[in-house]
């Protein structure tokens, strides 16, 4: 069966300062893989999602996230977070044939301004 | 342009009781459906989905149920709640068939039993 791990619950970061966030799955074949946001008090929303080609993807909001598929890994990146991207961060899998998401427990990250 | 609407928006039940949960998805054909549990800590659980009329995965054992009646209508149902039945319930639809399918996610029910 898929599952997505998510390596931090809850991480604190200031302003400015560059972000990753860990994300691993398990499933032997071809997956799409996404990122979602959640904003205090807001929907789910689609932050990037990586299904072909270059493996290197960038979302909204200056976040990007790179698929290495050698390490079964999709990992959230931003160079400089602002107090507004303080949200929850869910990663997510599917395999080609779209059958549903599965999600990781998701990361909260707190940004100090 | 597609809209998913999720009612009630928040719930507060006995042990016990009923629950539904209805959704309706709008702009769009045969989309497939899911529900959701967000659990304090637990993260994002999927709960059923659906690619069709009166067609249902489960993908948890639980004390839930999930129906289609019409091809936009996605209902979550118990006939007897219990506290671990709390959480926020949501709902979500894909295009069907392809690749890459994004999910669009409703605003969410937010269920107390008590």
């Amino acid at each position: 069966a898929q599952s997505v791990s998510q390596h931090n619950h809850h991480v604190i970061l200031s302003e400015a300062a560059s972000l990753e966030l860990g994300c691993n799955y398990s499933y032997g074949g071809t997956v799409n893989l996404f990122w979602y946001v959640q904003y205090p008090g807001q929907h789910l929303q689609l932050l990037l999602k990586y299904f072909s080609g270059d493996p290197l993807v960038k979302g909204i909001k200056g976040f990007e996230a790179e698929f290495i598929k050698s390490k079964f890994s999709f990992n959230l990146r931003k160079p400089s977070v602002q107090w507004s991207d303080t949200a929850e961060y869910f990663c997510a899998v599917n395999n080609q044939a779209g059958t549903a998401l599965i999600f990781g427990k998701g990361t909260t990250l707190s940004v100090s301004s | 342009s597609q809209t998913i609407h999720q009612w009630p928006a928040t719930l507060v039940q006995p042990v016990g009781s009923p629950l539904s949960l209805e959704c309706t998805v709008e702009g769009t054909s045969n989309p497939n459906l899911y529900w959701y549990r967000q659990a304090a800590g637990r993260g994002l659980q999927l709960l059923f989905y659906s690619v069709g009329i009166g067609q249902i995965s489960s993908e948890v054992p639980q004390n839930l149920s999930a129906s289609r009646p019409q091809d936009r209508q996605f209902i979550l149902s118990s006939k007897k709640l219990l506290l671990s039945d709390s959480g926020f319930y949501l709902c979500a639809w894909s295009f069907t068939g392809g690749i890459g399918n994004t999910i669009y996610f409703g605003e969410g029910s937010w269920l107390t039993v008590v």
